[in-house]
């Protein structure tokens, strides 16, 4: 049972450039969730998708996409990178929308 | 608008020594909240939670305070290890809402 996976690890992006983060979980969760974490802050929740096919604005959705592909995948994507994404990006999953359950995070850097 | 917050941002304590916490949170309709653990390097990990009908709740070395009064919450470490040293973050939700509001995150160091 590996949890919430995320792929890549690791992104150096130049800005203008595309890119998708994908995100799995085996834990046969409704809801899924992308955050963005800056350096000595706290979690803001991006975009979240309460059950398979529907998708909702979080905190800070500007500048990005979402696509919930099926129960086990929520991809997260940035058309135009821009330095001010230049963060840890983390998804997560809940079963019932209380208790999310984090992966290990992508690390992006926006040149 | 709605938040939560923490009391100090940085906490150092001696190996050993018992660890507190503190989170305040503004909106009265939370009922549910949890504790994370942030290791350097890797996402949160849940560590406790408590509902709103509950005041006290314990885990293996942790045990989760609630004070709905003044809208209060705490975590404290017993008998604290290097391995605790991690940032701390607490986050409520409310009835019906799909979305944890987080904290800013306490980081707890831990002294030899």
């Amino acid at each position: 049972n590996a949890g919430v996976t995320q792929t890549p690890k690791f992104q150096v992006l130049k800005t203008g450039q595309s890119m998708t983060l994908q995100c799995a979980q085996d834990m046969n969760h409704n809801s899924m969730y992308w955050y963005r974490q800056d350096p000595g802050m706290g979690l803001r929740l991006i975009y979240y998708s309460a059950s398979e096919g529907t998708t909702d604005k979080g905190e800070v959705p500007n500048g990005y996409n979402v696509s919930r592909l099926n129960k086990r995948e929520f991809s997260l994507r940035l058309e135009s990178a821009a330095p001010s994404q230049t963060s840890v990006y983390f998804c997560a999953s809940s079963d019932r929308g209380e208790t999310q359950y984090f992966g290990p995070g992508t690390r992006l850097l926006v040149l | 608008g709605e938040s939560v917050g923490l009391h100090l941002p940085t906490l150092s304590v001696q190996e050993g020594d018992n660890s507190i916490i503190n989170c305040a949170y503004s909106n009265s309709a939370s009922d549910y909240f949890i504790w994370y653990k942030q290791e350097s390097g890797k996402g949160p990990q849940f560590i406790i939670d408590i509902r709103s009908n509950m005041d006290k709740r314990q885990g293996q070395r942790v045990t989760v305070l609630l004070n709905k009064t003044v809208k209060h919450l705490s975590l404290q470490i017993a008998a604290t290890q290097p391995g605790d040293s991690a940032v701390y973050f607490c986050a409520e939700i409310y009835q019906g809402a799909q979305k944890l509001v987080f904290g800013q995150g306490t980081r707890l160091t831990i002294n030899p």
